[in-house]
């Protein structure tokens, strides 16, 4: 069965605080996302990865930074944490090529106070 | 811009009746389309495909329906179910299969 990992279902963390959200997949996918998911507002794509050490930026990458060392792993850094950047994280990954759907991990919830 | 858009925020239906759930895109360039099921605090699962070679795929209870020519696309449930009520989002890969649009999503509220 594939999986999409993610390293906490429920993350508190103070303002100013650096933030580290892990993401693992055992499907040997190419591609990782991560996606952050706030109501009213749908899945906005913050930052992916097409390859190990390569990343792209995507619609909402302001505060984000992300890091793939290896190919199974991509993580999600918030530098300094804002109130704003409270919402539900979501990783998900997909082979490439055409007419492939994307995996989603179930998800952080992280609250910024 | 969003290009992939749902414009109905929320859908309530009775047990038993039909639910549609509606999607439209402006990237002709679209290749292939997915609809994903979202429970609250959980992460999106997969539920139905179309590839735009096709105009309709049915899968069980759920049926997805494209008209190219419209841009649009719909997610038919029948007979609704209430373990039915969840955030449904529409999502559309572009022709290199790297990239997903999403659209806002439709909360769908099945009545017992």
């Amino acid at each position: 069965d594939v999986k999409v990992t993610q390293s906490s279902r429920y993350l508190v963390k103070r303002t100013g605080e650096k933030v580290f959200l892990e993401c693992v997949q055992d499907m040997d996918h190419e591609n990782m996302f991560w996606y952050r998911q706030d109501p009213g507002l749908g899945l906005r794509l913050i930052y992916f990865s097409y390859d190990v050490k390569m990343k792209e930026k995507g619609d909402i990458p302001e505060g984000y930074s992300v890091s793939r060392e290896k190919k199974e792993r991509f993580s999600l850094i918030l530098e300094s944490a804002s109130t704003n950047q409270t919402s539900m994280y979501l990783c998900a990954s997909t082979s490439q090529g055409t007419n492939e759907k994307l995996f989603f991990g179930s998800g952080t919830q992280l609250s910024v106070l | 811009d969003q290009q992939v858009k749902q414009n109905s925020p929320s859908l309530s239906v009775q047990e038993g009746r039909i639910s549609i759930l509606n999607c439209d895109y402006t990237n002709s360039m679209f290749d292939y389309f997915l609809w994903y099921k979202k429970y609250p605090a959980e992460g999106p699962t997969f539920l139905i495909s179309i590839s735009s070679i096709k105009d309709k795929n049915e899968d069980g209870r759920f049926t997805v329906f494209l008209n190219k020519s419209a841009k649009h696309l719909s997610l038919h449930i029948v007979p609704s179910q209430p373990g039915d009520s969840a955030v449904y989002f529409c999502a559309a890969s572009d022709l290199s299969g790297n990239q997903f649009y999403f659209g806002t999503g439709t909360s769908l509220t099945v009545i017992p």
